[in-house]
């Protein structure tokens, strides 16, 4: 069975600091996508990673792709009020089918 | 372009109730998923629909069951209600022309159902 396990499963910190944010698996993913659902509302997609390796870039957010395509992290710079939210990763699995992480709920303090 | 929508937003029901929530996809989307998502428990896929037929399936007994018209328009149907089926109902659309491929999922904002 593949599993997700993310980490830390809650984090509040000020404004304008750094956070990283951890996706683990035993598991291969052929790939793997963040998400933020805020509350009242369903998740959206912010980044796919694919290339083991893979580093992308969303503003102060930068999104890493392990080199054997089993972990991923999430990195917000310069947090700001806007980016609170459930922060969850989603691997592809292989019979097509994401598998979820718990999520990381995440609150930035003005 | 409209959303995913679903209804109704909110649905209480007691044990051993049935209840039917509805999800219309983005237009133009022939696929639709379905989630139930509980705390710590994350995401846990229900069913895939695409052109009215079930594509995927996940883990759930066989009281969780779904359908697909015409129209893309989709239906999950929960019978027999137990307490820990108490969670939030997401369902999710894309255009994913294959089973094999990968597609954006648009998500609905969710029912959230209360099983008392």
């Amino acid at each position: 069975t593949q599993l997700l396990e993310q980490s830390p499963q809650f984090l509040s910190i000020q404004e304008g600091e750094n956070l990283t944010v951890y996706c683990n698996s035993s598991s291969v993913f052929s790939s793997l996508q963040w998400y933020r659902q805020e509350p009242g509302e369903g998740p959206v997609l912010l980044v796919t990673v694919v290339t083991g390796g893979e580093v992308k870039k969303l503003k102060r957010l930068t999104f890493q792709f392990g080199d054997a395509r089993k972990d991923s992290s999430l990195h917000i710079t310069a947090a700001q009020p806007g980016d609170t939210g459930l922060y969850l990763c989603a691997g592809e699995g292989s019979n097509y089918q994401l598998i979820w992480g718990a999520g990381t709920k995440l609150i930035i303090k003005p | 372009k409209a959303g995913v929508t679903q209804t109704p937003r909110y649905l209480i029901k007691t044990r051993g109730q049935q209840v039917t929530l509805s999800c219309s996809p983005i237009s133009g989307h022939r696929s639709v998923s379905w989630y139930q998502q509980t705390p710590g428990q994350g995401l846990q896929f229900l069913f895939e629909y695409f052109s009215e037929t079930q594509r995927n399936k996940g883990n759930f007994p066989g009281r969780f069951s779904g359908r697909q018209f015409s129209n893309s328009r989709s239906e999950m149907n929960v019978s027999t209600l137990e307490l820990g089926d108490s969670a939030l109902y997401l369902c999710a659309s894309s255009t994913r022309p294959l089973a094999g491929s990968t597609d954006t999922q648009y998500f609905g904002p969710g029912t959230r159902l209360t099983v008392l």
